[in-house]
């Protein structure tokens, strides 16, 4: 199994609607990220969270929230999505803070 | 704040062929390094990483980069290419220090053909 899982794998919705990405690992580490790729643009960091009871805004955190439910999981939520929220996302890990370990990615779709 | 630029978005190269994909980056303090390498369809995998020591690291499928200060750059080369070498490369940066988050540059395109 996999270390790093998200769900959805795959996503498509309307304008206004509540989304929400999941993502568990079962590496026992401590922190965790989301990021969104974009074509030309790399990853951007959204939110991490260095604990159960750490959340840090990221580089491009507006229109975005984050829930760390226990050390093994983090969701990340759009409110109300917008077509700029279609993007590839991604959940990560690591303990220090050096490697981070990805997961297979959610791509989004916002109509 | 640390950056990273990545100054080619895509590198193509034919197989068997040597490759440099060039990494600079921005900092006011002492750095970590990283390479991630993404194949199509999948999440990013550590490729190699600088923490400390030795300025050349090597990864296990023949990649290998130097950590130059005095440029600070982190440039990645591989003297002999193949074509499941075709993928997007980030590298990607860190402050020295337990509380720093990744910035990553925004990859470079290596596209091998026959």
């Amino acid at each position: 199994d996999a270390d790093v899982t998200q769900t959805p794998r795959n996503r498509i919705t309307k304008t206004g609607k509540r989304i929400m990405l999941e993502c568990s690992q079962t590496k026992g580490h401590d922190r965790m990220y989301w990021y969104r790729q974009d074509p030309g643009l790399g990853l951007r960091l959204i939110y991490y969270s260095f604990d159960v009871k750490d959340i840090n805004k990221g580089e491009i955190s507006d229109g975005y929230s984050v829930s760390r439910q226990a050390q093994a999981k983090f969701s990340l939520s759009l409110e109300s999505a917008i077509p700029n929220q279609t993007a590839l996302y991604f959940c990560a890990t690591s303990d220090l803070g050096y490697e981070q370990f990805f997961g297979p990615g959610t791509r989004l779709t916002v109509l | 704040a640390q950056s990273v630029t990545q100054l080619d978005s895509q590198v193509p190269v034919f197989e068997e062929a040597p490759v440099e994909l060039r990494c600079n980056y921005s900092s006011s303090v002492s750095v970590y390094l990283f390479w991630y390498v993404q194949y199509p369809n999948q999440g990013l995998q550590l490729l190699l990483k600088y923490l400390s020591g030795s300025t050349l690291v090597e990864s296990i499928n023949g990649f290998e980069a130097e950590f130059n200060k005095s440029q600070t750059s982190f440039h990645l080369r591989k003297p002999s290419v193949h074509i499941s070498d075709t993928a997007e490369y980030f590298c990607a940066v860190s402050l020295n220090s337990g509380y720093s988050t990744l910035t990553f540059g925004k990859g470079t395109m290596l596209l091998v053909s026959p």
